[in-house]
């Protein structure tokens, strides 16, 4: 059984597309998140929600609207895609709300290529 | 705010070879400290974790890290690297007051030698 899956795996589309990355958890954790690993392997988190809440909304542009409609599924819209969009996205889950010492369980990774 | 540094951008170590991957922080507060992996076109995996205790943390695949408060660094180690090691290695950082909010470093890329 995969913990955290998301899809699709690889996502290529034109600028100016608007897409969507689903991600998913059967752990049954509070907690979900969205990071950005850049071409340089840089990893910074985006987005956090606990149980639907937004929780964490790092300085993102607003082209970039998370939505979690079950604490099991979060979900990443971009309208109108650009080229610095260009990335690995990784959706991770953890326990509990709030429990900063909590482990967070990372998924494969949606790789985004904008041309 | 928190941040971890994490100086090398390549380790290259022999087989067979003690594997040490560095990494400093900084945080207001008691850090509680993760170490991740990450093998090529995959997502990140655990490793281990620091919260409190203990200073030596043991985890998976022979991997420890140790806690050093006055160097504000929590360095990984394996003894003896098998050539499978060879991966790109996160140290990262959360504060009690964080929200869950991992800060990382921008990473280690290690190379095990045969």
């Amino acid at each position: 059984d995969t913990a955290v899956s998301q899809t699709p795996k690889y996502l290529v589309t034109q600028m100016g597309n608007d897409k969507s990355i689903k991600c998913e958890q059967n752990l049954g954790h509070d907690t979900m998140y969205w990071y950005k690993q850049d071409s340089k392997k840089f990893l910074k988190i985006m987005f956090s929600y606990n149980n639907k809440e937004l929780i964490i909304n790092e300085t993102v542009p607003n082209r970039f609207s998370p939505k979690s409609p079950d604490k099991a599924h979060l979900n990443l819209h971009i309208n109108s895609l650009e080229l610095g969009d260009s990335a690995v996205y990784f959706c991770a889950s953890s326990p509990l709300a709030g429990a900063s010492t909590d482990t967070q369980y990372f998924g494969p990774g949606t790789r985004l290529t904008v041309l | 705010a928190q941040s971890v540094a994490q100086p090398e951008d390549q380790v290259n170590v022999a087989e067979g070879n003690p594997l040490t991957v560095k990494c400093t922080y900084s945080v207001s507060g008691n850090p509680y400290l993760f170490w991740y992996v990450q093998y090529p076109n995959r997502g990140l995996q655990f490793l281990l974790k620091y919260i409190t205790g203990d200073n030596l943390v043991k985890g998976s695949y022979g991997f420890e890290a140790e806690f050093n408060k006055s160097q504000t660094s929590f360095h990984l180690k394996k003894p003896s690297a098998l050539v499978s090691d060879s991966a790109l290695y996160f140290c990262a950082v959360s504060t009690y007051y964080g929200n869950n909010r991992l800060a990382f470093g921008k990473g280690n890329q290690v190379v095990v030698i045969p």
